[in-house]
């Protein structure tokens, strides 16, 4: 049983468009959502992380949105650049797990120049 | 954050053989994880590496198959024993924050296994 799932798969944008990738989780014990990125050849790496007692965090041009009812997590890159290319995690933990994250399946990000 | 590093890279293995990577942290962290990430796919978290105890394994794999040694607090060795085709993967060591920030995690690059 997948516990988050992540769509799209992959994702082709133009350079200055805004990529949007979502997840969605099923067990409602999850207080952590981060997202991570990862290069080929790379560990994946915390870009951004959100905890459900809010709706929205904004760092730079990456925003998690958040939307506890729906039990969804969404990231919106703006301005995407051809740098942002590469494949973007969902995950999802409990604080008294410490730390251990649930991953969804990732989404290929393509920026197109 | 944290600096971790692992070795090898990666390796090309014969059927049957052993491999042990290793993990190294620059500073001391309390969790050490192992990952596998199969080729274009997600992480799957294999065991956490408990300092001075014995690993806990997630659902799915065992100690005999992926024994973990942590003698320390800044590195961890996993060991893929008696290897098949399907264990040719991408494994990751991760620790969380050093500085205990909540729920941090960070990776290592990662070690590319191809198992002939």
């Amino acid at each position: 049983q997948q516990q988050v799932k992540q769509s799209p798969q992959s994702l082709i944008v133009q350079k200055g468009g805004i990529s949007i990738i979502n997840c969605a989780y099923e067990n409602t014990a999850f207080d952590y959502f981060p997202w991570y990125q990862q290069f080929p050849g790379k560990g994946p790496a915390l870009l951004i992380a959100i905890r459900p007692d809010v709706s929205e965090k904004k760092e730079g041009r990456f925003t998690i949105s958040f939307n506890k009812s729906a039990k969804q997590f969404s990231l919106h890159i703006m301005d995407s650049q051809p740098g942002d290319s590469a494949t973007y995690f969902c995950a999802a933990s409990i604080v008294t797990n410490a730390g251990k994250s649930t991953f969804g399946d990732g989404t290929t990000l393509t920026v197109k120049p | 954050s944290a600096v971790i590093s692992q070795k090898p890279s990666r390796d090309i293995c014969q059927r049957g053989t052993s491999l042990t990577i290793q993990c190294q942290v620059d500073s001391q962290v309390t969790m050490m994880f192992w990952y596998r990430q199969q080729p274009g796919q997600s992480l799957t978290l294999i065991a956490t590496a408990n300092q001075g105890s014995e690993a806990t394994y997630e659902s799915g794999f065992v100690i005999d198959k992926f024994p973990i040694s942590r003698p320390n607090l800044t590195f961890s060795t996993l060991t893929v024993s008696n290897m098949s085709p399907e264990d040719s993967s991408i494994y990751l060591c991760s620790v969380d924050s050093p500085s205990g920030a909540y729920n941090e995690q960070f990776f290592g690059p990662g070690t590319r296994l191809t198992v002939l």
